[in-house]
């Protein structure tokens, strides 16, 4: 499997719910990154979680990390219509400002 | 701040021609610029690492004549394919850290390039 592998790849849920994401990947890592991407766009920095902190908000945005378990969630509480979009995690390829791995997304829907 | 912008936005072009793609970061000075590929309903794929002032790092499997990248300012990075095929049709993505050593990146909004 990939590093940075998003579980579920597709997630419909109705809004005011809670929407989790989760992702894993297989290397150490010095932090996680949760981007958004809507359709046909650019992707949007939501959150940077180090690898010596296990929990991070930022909103309705609540990011976990379990360094042990190679795993992190995203959760985001009281979905809105316009939180549909994909949801990707990322993790630095090396050390310093080096490129991105990338996982396969979760597509979310929000329905109205 | 931290803004980067893609231009064009889309583009489509013969096979056999060449196309720029121009990636600039329009409030900070960027010295290492990424390219990404994605192709529809997938991920983002690493092509190579832009520095300025030195040649790009490609990644394994990315032909580096056929995606030439020149990053020639502070503040733009260059992709151009050549002699594109329709397998070149894809979502062309740029970003840029704004603080040397940053992990965190700005991402331009892409480039939709279509080959017929």
């Amino acid at each position: 499997s990939q590093q940075g592998e998003e579980d579920p790849q597709a997630l419909s849920i109705q809004e005011g719910e809670n929407a989790t994401m989760n992702c894993s990947y297989k290397t150490s890592i010095n932090n996680l990154q949760w981007y958004r991407q809507n359709s046909g766009r650019g992707l949007v920095h939501l959150i940077l979680i180090r690898s010596n902190e296990r929990e991070k908000h930022s909103g309705r945005l609540r990011v976990t990390l379990d360094t042990s378990k190679k795993s992190s969630s995203l959760l985001i509480t009281a979905s809105r219509a316009a939180d549909t979009a994909s949801y990707f995690c990322a993790t630095p390829r090396g050390g310093g400002a080096d490129g991105l791995t990338f996982g396969k997304g979760t597509h979310l829907i929000i329905q109205p | 701040g931290a803004v980067v912008s893609q231009h064009p936005s889309r583009v489509i072009c013969k096979s056999g021609t060449s196309v720029k793609i121009e990636c600039r970061s329009l409030d900070f000075q960027a010295t290492t610029m990424f390219w990404y590929r994605q192709f529809p309903k997938k991920s983002l794929m690493l092509m190579a690492t832009s520095n300025e002032g030195s040649k790009a790092t490609y990644e394994q499997g990315v032909e580096k004549d056929k995606f030439l990248i020149n990053h020639a300012s502070l503040t733009l990075s260059t992709l151009t394919v050549t002699s594109a095929h329709p397998e070149d049709s894809s979502f062309y993505i740029c970003s840029a850290s704004r603080i040397a050593g940053s992990y965190e990146q700005y991402f331009g909004p892409g480039t939709r390039l279509t080959v017929t």
